[in-house]
């Protein structure tokens, strides 16, 4: 089955940095990527859709400026979050698709953050 | 949005039968699906159902579909100590929307 992986597994960072979180879809091509962040006990919440080659579209609440998102390529996708803080500690999933609507999406591994 | 409704915690036997229940939202969602989250990695998609059928089996696991009660539900047979995991229910509205996931625990 298609692959997606996600780099680093674990980060521990100090407040105030900003993290990178990749992305990949290692045997195949995704029209879109989407990333997820999952809260202790609490399901996943959609954060953004991005498309290769165009702007990510946000969801209502999840700041933009914070959570920068780039889709270069059809097979890499980068969250990075800016300034991190103590609440940005999550576990950040991303999942990647292969034409529209209904396709099944692939889920990456995830990568825990976590702020000090 | 609205929430897709799951019951939070589930404990059997093994070697029982587990049955994890979900009420979803979008009436239009071709597809409904289940992931299995084991402690600390991601998901791992478990089987789907096409919206047009009733029922789905793929060895132990039966999916059942209600679409008039919008309610979906997965059936392990012979669940296993390995079967530990927390479940989710998502429907597909362009993104997948998830339940908050059913903690499934199985004991000897």
């Amino acid at each position: 089955g298609a692959v997606v992986s996600q780099h680093p597994s674990r980060v521990i960072c100090k407040s105030g940095t900003s993290v990178k979180i990749e992305c990949r879809s290692l045997d195949f091509q995704a029209t879109t990527m989407f990333w997820y962040r999952q809260f202790p006990k609490k399901s996943l919440m959609l954060m953004a859709t991005s498309n290769e080659g165009s702007k990510a579209t946000y969801e209502q609440g999840v700041e933009k400026d914070k959570f920068l998102i780039n889709h270069a390529s059809l097979t890499l996708s980068t969250l990075t979050v800016t300034s991190a803080h103590p609440e940005d500690s999550s576990f950040y999933i991303c999942s990647a698709r292969v034409g529209q609507g209904n396709a099944e999406q692939f889920f990456g591994p995830g990568t825990r953050l976590t702020v000090l | 949005g609205e929430d897709v409704e799951q019951s939070l915690f589930l404990s059997v036997r093994e070697g029982d039968s587990s049955v994890i229940n979900c009420t979803y939202t979008d009436s239009s969602s071709t597809y409904l699906y289940w992931y299995k989250q084991e402690p600390g990695a991601g998901l791992q998609l478990l089987t789907y159902i096409f919206s047009n059928m009733d029922m789905k089996q793929d060895q132990r696991l039966t999916v059942l579909l209600n679409k008039k009660d919008k309610h979906l539900s997965l059936r392990i047979a012979d669940t296993q100590t390995g079967d530990s995991a927390i479940y989710f229910c998502a429907e597909n509205t362009g993104a997948l929307n998830f339940g908050k996931g059913t903690s499934l625990l199985v004991t000897p």
